[in-house]
């Protein structure tokens, strides 16, 4: 299984809006609903912050989004702030009880 | 609140074989919740290397599966990792998370990091 594909850096400004990308095939992605996210700052553990392609954790702002059309998932962050500057990774179920993440987005707020 | 901890040797020889152990607590291991190792080489991306059930049941990353072991103890609410035949290229940051019924992972390890060198 190959690592999900992931643009490496992203950026916005303060308030704007910065969706990030996450494509796959049809063994992972795009074969089932079972996309997450997740943020992860330097020295931190990973944090999920989407699950089921669509679904926020208690205490997650919905300013975090997810969304899904054919093998590409996509994380937006709207009304970005400072404190979401960090690494962002997807991840996909791949069938057979295996698992795949991204590559990782760096998120930079300008 | 569910916290798990990893623990073992942070310096481990090449050829010889990575021992970690992740002490789960705030949740029954025995719960309806996977238990899974992640790891993180430095700089780079994460790698999921494999999951168990507490039934034993076990689900190892393909491209590893020939050199890794990974093994439940419920009666101490533990979980452990072994991976043999190791090189530099397993030098990582080494993670243990919960893992839901609908494969993410809710709730993880601070991480311990693994150096691979003679």
């Amino acid at each position: 299984q190959s690592a999900l594909t992931q643009p490496p850096s992203a950026s916005g400004s303060p308030g704007q809006s910065v969706t990030i990308s996450c494509t796959g095939t049809s063994s992972d992605v795009g074969g089932y609903n079972y996309v997450s996210w997740y943020q992860q700052h330097p020295g931190k553990a990973p944090k999920l912050i989407i699950f089921d392609v669509t679904k926020r954790p208690s205490g997650v702002p919905d300013r975090f989004s997810g969304s899904l059309s054919g093998n590409t998932a996509s994380l937006t962050v709207s009304g970005l702030q400072a404190e979401d500057e960090a690494d962002y990774y997807c991840s996909s179920y791949a069938g057979s009880n295996n698992l795949v993440f991204g590559g990782g987005t760096k998120l930079t707020v300008l | 609140q569910v916290q798990l901890q990893e623990s073992g040797p942070g310096l481990v020889k090449p050829s010889e074989t990575l021992s970690l152990t992740c002490t789960v607590s705030g949740d029954s291991i025995s719960s309806a919740y996977y238990w899974g190792w992640i790891r993180q080489p430095p700089g780079k991306g994460l790698e999921w290397l494999g999951t168990i059930y507490h039934s034993g049941s076990t689900y190892y990353n393909p491209s590893l599966k020939s050199r890794l072991t990974i093994s439940v103890d419920t009666s101490e609410s533990q979980f452990s990792l072994r991976l043999s035949s190791v090189t530099a290229a397993d030098t990582a940051l080494y993670y243990c998370a919960r893992r839901a019924v609908r494969y993410y992972f809710d709730y993880w390890g601070q991480g311990t990091l693994v150096t691979v060198s003679s």
